[in-house]
């Protein structure tokens, strides 16, 4: 199974800050990557795909980059609705797989 | 628009059964391959299994943790997906998400998400 690690696994970080998050994947996955915003009691939403497409009516402000077995998320300029946790996810080969998340909080 | 729900969780013993469903709405179901999304308290997401579509004769996928004990299927004329759980573990405490793949050729991404459903095993 491939491992996903993200890092790190809590941030604390204040409204306007620039945020980035990465995950490292066990053996390359090519740009088989997403990225999903979870609030507490909500649906998980899709931030990016294919490692570095902005999925539509997401905001300019998230992007992300990378390939092979390292990727980033960033928050360019961080928003009050931005506080969440959020994951990779590899969709190179079954099982899929998440990293262990990453808590963004109010500094 | 899109919507998802889960309906179906609930407590139920160790060892006992569960049917989870997910409602479908705002696109066209038979075409799109869906899968189950799985978080236990606490922690993080888990995949759980995915339903190809009927151009794919329906086959699925599982996690290690939920094959053969799991099963998922799926009624395109009800716009339904369900999940089997047989032989129940308190491991699988979990809100169960379902979650629409997106169309089109590999790979393929978790595009919308329903809010999920409770599900407690305990005795």
């Amino acid at each position: 199974d491939i491992q996903l690690t993200q890092s790190p696994s809590f941030l604390s970080a204040s409204v306007g800050d620039r945020v980035t998050i990465t995950c490292r994947a066990s053996q390359g996955i090519s740009s088989h990557l997403a990225w999903y915003q979870h609030k507490l009691g909500k649906a998980p939403k899709l931030l990016i795909y294919a490692a570095s497409t902005l999925q539509a009516e997401v905001p300019s402000r998230f992007s992300g980059s990378g390939s092979g077995t390292e990727f980033t998320l960033t928050i360019s300029c961080l928003q009050p609705e931005d506080f969440a946790t959020y994951y990779c996810q590899q969709v190179d080969s079954f099982p899929l797989t998440f990293g262990g998340g990453t808590k963004v909080e109010i500094k | 628009e899109v919507q998802l729900v889960e309906s179906g969780g609930g407590l139920v013993q160790p060892g006992g059964s569960l049917r989870l469903s997910c409602a479908a709405s705002g696109f066209t179901f038979s075409d799109h391959y869906m899968d189950w999304v799985r978080q236990a308290p606490g922690k993080g997401l888990e995949w759980v299994g995915r339903s190809t579509n009927k151009a794919n004769s329906y086959t699925t996928e599982y996690a290690a943790s939920v094959k053969g004990r799991f099963t998922i299927s799926r009624d395109d004329s009800k716009n339904s997906l369900y999940l089997q759980m047989n032989s129940l573990k308190t491991e699988d405490t979990a809100v169960y998400y379902c979650a629409r793949v997106t169309s089109g050729s590999y790979p393929r991404w978790d595009d919308y998400w329903g809010q999920g459903t409770l599900v407690t095993v305990s005795s």
